[in-house]
């Protein structure tokens, strides 16, 4: 079964220096989000792709955090530079196959990358 | 905000059904209800999604009320493995693509033997 895959899985950083999250998410889906999860509390959002355009990134922390889909398939999320209430789960995710247009899909996450900032 | 409300916690006996409510009453015509869950540590879960009709799957049933502004996710036979945090999201469907899932606080279900 197809997956959405994250790395690292786990990742622990210095406050003030810079740390990337990478994402693969499922073949062929048009849409990839990027959420932050704090301990305790349901995803946020901090970006949504449409192939490589951004269409909602409102919630990006845009002086520290950065995200791209170049080619409109892998995403990558900078922070730079790290601070302690970063700590966190990065959860990716992928839904709207492209074959399927105007269909209503779920999104699939991955597993997420803990960041703890020390 | 999330623009549903649950309880933030449910107990179920193993292998009863465990029915979890969902309030969505500001819901609009073109927005689904998706329900989601998250065991501890892991990314969150597709279980079901349904716009107006009832909808059933492997995992679960949806009811949605017929005026759309609550809905209830069956789980019909509960296992100590549906231990879990359980999201309630409305979701818009603009056609072509779709809105964000907006989670809030979901309900955690606790199954105990």
């Amino acid at each position: 079964e197809a997956e959405v895959a994250q790395s690292p899985r786990y990742k622990i950083t210095e406050k003030s220096q810079a740390v990337a999250f990478w994402c693969d998410p499922i073949s062929g889906h048009a849409t990839l989000y990027w959420y932050r999860q704090i301990l305790g509390q349901g995803p946020e959002l901090l970006v949504q792709f449409q192939d490589e355009s951004v269409v909602d990134d409102s919630q990006l922390p845009k002086d520290r955090f950065s995200a791209e889909r170049l080619k409109g398939v892998d995403s990558t999320l900078k922070i730079q530079p790290a601070e302690l209430g970063d700590s966190a789960m990065y959860l990716c995710a992928s839904s709207n196959p492209r074959r399927l247009q105007g269909v209503n899909t779920e999104a699939f996450f991955g597993q997420g990358t803990r960041l703890t900032v020390v | 905000d999330a623009k549903t409300t649950q309880p933030p916690s449910m107990d179920c006996a193993e292998g009863r059904a465990a029915n979890l409510p969902c309030n969505h009453s500001t819901i609009s015509g073109n927005e689904y209800v998706y329900w989601y869950r998250q065991i501890h540590s892991q990314g969150p879960q597709y279980i079901i999604h349904g716009l107006k009709n009832n909808e059933t799957n492997e995992m679960a049933s949806l009811i949605i009320t017929e005026d759309r502004k609550s809905s209830t996710l069956i789980l019909p036979h509960a296992t100590l493995r549906d231990t879990a945090v359980y999201y309630c999201i409305v979701r818009v469907n603009y056609g072509g693509s779709q809105g964000n899932l907006i989670f809030g606080k979901g309900t955690k279900l606790s199954v105990k033997p």
